[in-house]
């Protein structure tokens, strides 16, 4: 069983489109995360929620909007594709404190 | 604000080399520390961490010690193989928000 899954692995496709991004965990933990890996690995925090509450929102453009409907999902939906959203994005889990992140395999974006 | 320096990559080492990668922090307050690793095409996974001054993380081999008179955490390993290839993450989490600090992460190439 694949404790952070995402889905898809893969997207391709236009500038201004939109696309979205599923994460489920099946840790039982209660804080998700996105982040944001650029094509030089560096990784940023975009979004975070604790027990379906939004507690990081870090500067990102308000085309990207996270939903948690239940504390096992976290979606990400983007709005109006551009170039530079391009990358990896990852989502990750934890329980409490502890700094120890659970990650997904990541979904890489590619916006022609 | 935190932040993480790591050594840049990429690290080519033959195999049984000695390892290190070096590690800086900038926090406020007792952080805990974290290495991270990422296997090609795959998502972060926890390697070891230390969570007060002197303590030694150390997993599969690797080691780092918490240094706070230094505010490093520099990542060891004494042989290294062909299969510790990866991309490596040093992080800290100050315990006050839910989201962990990255640095830039090192490539490590180990050739046989």
């Amino acid at each position: 069983d694949t404790a952070v899954s995402q889905t898809p692995k893969y997207l391709v496709t236009q500038m201004g489109n939109d696309k979205s991004i599923k994460c489920e965990q099946n840790l039982g933990h209660d804080t998700m995360y996105w982040y944001k890996q650029d094509s030089k690995k560096f990784l940023k925090i975009m979004f975070s929620y604790n027990n379906k509450e939004l507690i990081i929102n870090e500067t990102v453009p308000n085309r990207f909007s996270p939903k948690s409907p239940d504390k096992a999902h976290l979606n990400l939906h983007i709005n109006s594709l551009e170039l530079g959203d391009s990358a990896v994005y990852f989502c990750a889990s934890s329980q409490g404190h502890t700094g120890e992140l659970f990650f997904g395999e990541g979904s890489r974006l590619t916006v022609l | 604000g935190n932040s993480v320096t790591q050594m840049e990559g990429p690290v080519t080492l033959s195999e049984e080399a000695f390892l290190t990668i070096n590690c800086t922090y900038t926090a406020t307050g007792y952080p805990s520390l974290f290495w991270y690793v990422q296997y090609p095409g795959e998502g972060l996974q926890l390697l070891l961490k230390a969570t007060k001054a002197d303590d030694k993380g150390s997993n599969k081999g690797f080691e780092a010690t918490y240094r706070k008179e230094t505010t490093s955490f520099h990542l060891e390993k004494g042989s290294v193989q062909v299969s510790d290839s990866a991309v490596y993450f040093c992080a800290l989490s100050d315990g006050g928000r839910r989201a962990l600090t990255f640095g830039s992460g090192t490539r490590l190439q180990v050739q046989p």
